[in-house]
């Protein structure tokens, strides 16, 4: 089944612990990103990467970080977390980016206390 | 900077009325439009992916319009069920792989 899929799906953690938050996708796609998602203020992008070793900052790239090794793996890593990132975090992978039509993960819910 | 607005925010219709979503845009040199549906504690799933080139696209009973000049872009889902009742959002695409700009969705309530 083609799936993109993020782990944990729920974390609660404390400030300035170091966390990674996996994403793999199982199509072959070549385009990967990152979005956060906040009550009153929308998706937001993080990164994302049009290919392997290719990557780019978003709207809201502050305190991420990201990389891509491999195709299939696009891990968001949050060194020294802080309450304010706090917020449901989705991965997503598109086959080309003229074609767009973009594929979600289930979310992943980040508490930071 | 590109802004994404969706009005109103929520929506609240009987069962087979017909829906009409709104999204609009200010800087019209985009790449693509793109329309979402997303369940309560659910991902996004793609509806409908408008080139820039192209005036509409059409699935099933979805049909999504697009004005660049206006930076207007609507969705009409035809023919409304419960099931249809999700949060829908735009999102703009400004160039080929760059940044993703989403509105802040319309949540739809379809009543039996």
């Amino acid at each position: 089944e083609a799936q993109v899929t993020q782990n944990p799906r729920y974390l609660i953690t404390v400030t300035g612990k170091k966390l990674t938050v996996t994403c793999s996708q199982n199509m072959n796609h070549e385009y990967m990103s990152w979005y956060r998602q906040d009550p009153g203020l929308g998706l937001r992008q993080i990164y994302y990467s049009m290919n392997v070793e290719v990557t780019d900052k978003g709207d809201v790239p502050e305190g991420y970080k990201v990389s891509r090794k491999e195709k299939r793996n696009f891990p968001l890593i949050l060194e020294s977390p802080s309450p304010n990132q706090t917020s449901l975090y989705f991965c997503a992978s598109s086959p080309h980016t003229f074609t767009g039509e973009l594929f979600f993960g289930e979310g992943s819910r980040l508490t930071v206390l | 900077k590109q802004e994404v607005t969706q009005i109103p925010a929520a929506l609240s219709v009987p069962e087979g009325e017909n829906l009409v979503l709104n999204c609009s845009f200010t800087d019209s040199a985009i790449y693509n439009l793109q329309w979402f549906r997303q369940d309560p504690g659910k991902g996004l799933t793609s509806l409908l992916l408008i080139q820039s080139s192209q005036r509409e696209q059409t699935s099933g009973r979805l049909n999504a319009s697009l004005d660049k000049s206006s930076g207007r872009s609507t969705l009409y889902i035809a023919a409304s069920q419960p099931g249809d009742s999700a949060t829908y959002l735009c999102a703009v695409e400004k160039a080929a792989g760059n940044k993703l700009t989403f509105g802040g969705g319309t949540r739809v309530l379809v009543k039996p």
